[in-house]
C-alpha cells in the first residue's frame, strides 16, 4: 500500500522565519495534495502537484514535486501566526480517495 | 452551493449505542469517502464510494457501515459504539483532481 512519510512531525518557528515540510512517498505519485488544518477545524485545500518538477505558489507558501514524483516539499517564507496549524500531504493513487500522511504540526511564536 | 456538509458537529455516545453520521454534497461528485482523524495518526480512510450503489472498504472499516443510495448522501453508521471509535470524522467528496472536506464531526464514546 502507498505510504506517505511527513517530516518533521512538529515544528516550532519564530515569526518571520522560513520553514520547510517534507512529504515522501514509497511509490511514484500520480498527484500530491497539500492541505492545511487549523486546530479543531476542517481541512483547507492549498494546492495540488501532478507533474515531475512542478512548483506552485500561493501567497507565501510554495510547494514542489521532485522529478521522480516521490517527494514533495512545502516551503513557507516569512512565517506568520496565521500559518500555524497542521499541514497534511495526500497522495493520489488514481480515481480513489486520497491517502494521507500523519501531518506536521506547525507553531509560530512571536 | 453548500459544498460538503456534515451533521452533527458534536456527539457523545455510550458504549454499545448506535448512530449515523450524516454527510451530503451538492456538487454532483461521484466519489465520496469517510476518514477518521486521531492524534498522531493523520487521516485514515474508513469507507469510500465511487458512485451510487457502490461502496468499498478503506484502511480501518471495522465497526462501521456505509451505503450510497443517492449521489448526494453518504451516511456512516456505527453499529455498536466503542471507546476506540472516539475520534473526529471527516467526509470528503472528489471530482477529478479536486477533493473537498466537510467540517467534521467530533465523536466521543464513553
Amino acid at each position: 500500500s502507498q505510504e506517505l512519510e511527513q517530516s518533521p512531525q512538529s515544528l516550532i518557528v519564530q515569526e518571520g522565519k522560513n520553514l520547510t515540510i517534507n512529504c515522501t512517498s514509497s511509490k511514484t505519485l500520480y498527484g500530491l495534495y497539500w492541505y492545511k488544518q487549523k486546530y479543531g477545524e476542517g481541512l483547507i485545500f492549498l494546492m495540488m502537484l501532478q507533474k515531475g518538477g512542478e512548483e506552485k505558489s500561493h501567497e507565501k507558501i510554495t510547494a514542489k514535486l521532485d522529478e521522480k514524483k516521490q517527494q514533495s516539499s512545502l516551503h513557507i517564507t516569512a512565517s506568520q501566526p496565521s500559518h500555524a496549524g497542521i499541514y497534511l500531504c495526500g497522495a493520489d493513487k488514481g480515481n480513489t480517495p486520497l491517502v494521507f500522511g500523519k501531518g506536521t504540526r506547525l507553531s509560530v511564536i512571536a | 452551493n453548500a459544498g460538503v456538509t456534515q451533521t452533527p458537529k458534536f456527539q457523545v455516545l455510550k458504549t454499545g449505542q448506535s448512530m449515523t453520521l450524516q454527510c451530503a454534497q451538492d456538487m454532483n461528485h461521484e466519489y465520496m469517502s469517510w476518514y477518521r482523524q486521531d492524534p498522531g495518526m493523520g487521516l485514515r480512510l474508513i469507507h469510500y464510494s465511487v458512485g451510487a450503489g457502490i461502496t468499498d472498504q478503506g484502511e480501518v472499516p471495522n465497526g462501521y457501515n456505509v451505503s450510497r443510495s443517492t449521489t448526494e448522501d453518504f451516511p456512516l453508521r456505527l453499529l455498536s459504539a466503542a471507546p476506540s471509535q472516539t475520534s473526529v470524522y471527516f467526509c470528503a467528496s472528489r471530482f477529478a483532481y479536486e477533493q473537498y472536506f466537510g467540517p467534521g464531526t467530533r465523536l466521543t464514546v464513553t
